[in-house]
C-alpha cells in the first residue's frame, strides 16, 4: 500500500481563482481529514469526513469546503483564493474515528497563490 | 480554550546528550496527547500516544494533568533523531481532531 497519496504535489494559483485538492485514503480507511500547514506553524484542522458525512469543521471561512466520496477518497476545495491561503494542505486517513486513533499522513499539496 | 504550546522552536544538542521537548496544553477535559514526527522529506507520522504507554525509539513521554504537560523525553541522542516534533491533542468532540503545536525542530550534532 502506497499510503495516503494527494494530488498534485505542488500548485500555483492567482488571487481570486479556485482550487481542488484531492486525496485517496489508506485502503480500508474509511475517515478523512484534512490539514492546513502554514510555513512556521503545525497543521491546523480544518475537516473531518467518515463515511461520507462531515463530522468536524475547523475554524475556516466558508470559501473552504470538503466532500468524500463512496470509495473514500476526498476533495477539499478552496474559492476566491486568498494570499493568506498559500500552505501545505495535508490529508490524514484512519480506519475509524474513536478517541486515541492513529491519523496517517499524506504527502501533502504545496498551494501557493500569487 | 484548546491549544498546545512549544515553547521551543529549536533544540540543538550533541549525540548522546539528554533531550526533552517541551509541550504543555490547554483543554477542558481529558484529551488523548500525540507526539508526532516528520524527518527530512518524509510525511508527518505517529511517534507515540499517551494512552499507549510505550517507547518508540528510546522516546517516552508522560502526561502530566496537574501541569497540563506532556514532555517528550529521550536519554541519549542519536543524529537520527534530527527532525521536526509536533505534539498534538485530540479531543472528545465528535470529530477528535487534532490540535497541533507550533512544533520543535530538534538537531543532533555529531
Amino acid at each position: 500500500d502506497a499510503g495516503v497519496t494527494q494530488s498534485p504535489t505542488h500548485l500555483i494559483k492567482t488571487r481570486g481563482q479556485q482550487v481542488t485538492l484531492r486525496c485517496s485514503p489508506i485502503s480500508g480507511h474509511k475517515s478523512v481529514s484534512w490539514y492546513q500547514q502554514v510555513l512556521g506553524q503545525g497543521p491546523q484542522f480544518i475537516f473531518q469526513y467518515y463515511e461520507k458525512e462531515e463530522r468536524g469543521r475547523g475554524n475556516f471561512p466558508d470559501r473552504f469546503s470538503a466532500r468524500q466520496f463512496p470509495n473514500y477518497s476526498s476533495e477539499l476545495n478552496v474559492n476566491a483564493l486568498l494570499l493568506g491561503d498559500s500552505a501545505l494542505y495535508l490529508c490524514a486517513s484512519s480506519l475509524v474515528v474513536r478517541v486515541g486513533y492513529e491519523q496517517y499522513f499524506g504527502p501533502g499539496t504545496r498551494l501557493t497563490v500569487t | 480554550a484548546q491549544r498546545v504550546t512549544q515553547p521551543e522552536k529549536l533544540l540543538s544538542v550533541f549525540k548522546g546528550a539528554p533531550v526533552e521537548l517541551k509541550c504543555n496544553y490547554s483543554y477542558s477535559g481529558s484529551p488523548e496527547l500525540f507526539w508526532y514526527v516528520q524527518y527530512s522529506r518524509q510525511r508527518l507520522q505517529l511517534l507515540l500516544r499517551h494512552i499507549s504507554r510505550e517507547s518508540i525509539k528510546g522516546f517516552t513521554a508522560d502526561l502530566n494533568k496537574g501541569e497540563t504537560s506532556f514532555h517528550l523525553k529521550k536519554p541519549f541522542a542519536q543524529e537520527e533523531d534530527s527532525a521536526m516534533y509536533y505534539c498534538a491533542l485530540s479531543g472528545m468532540d465528535s470529530s477528535y481532531k487534532l490540535i497541533f503545536g507550533s512544533g520543535t525542530r530538534l538537531l543532533v550534532r555529531p
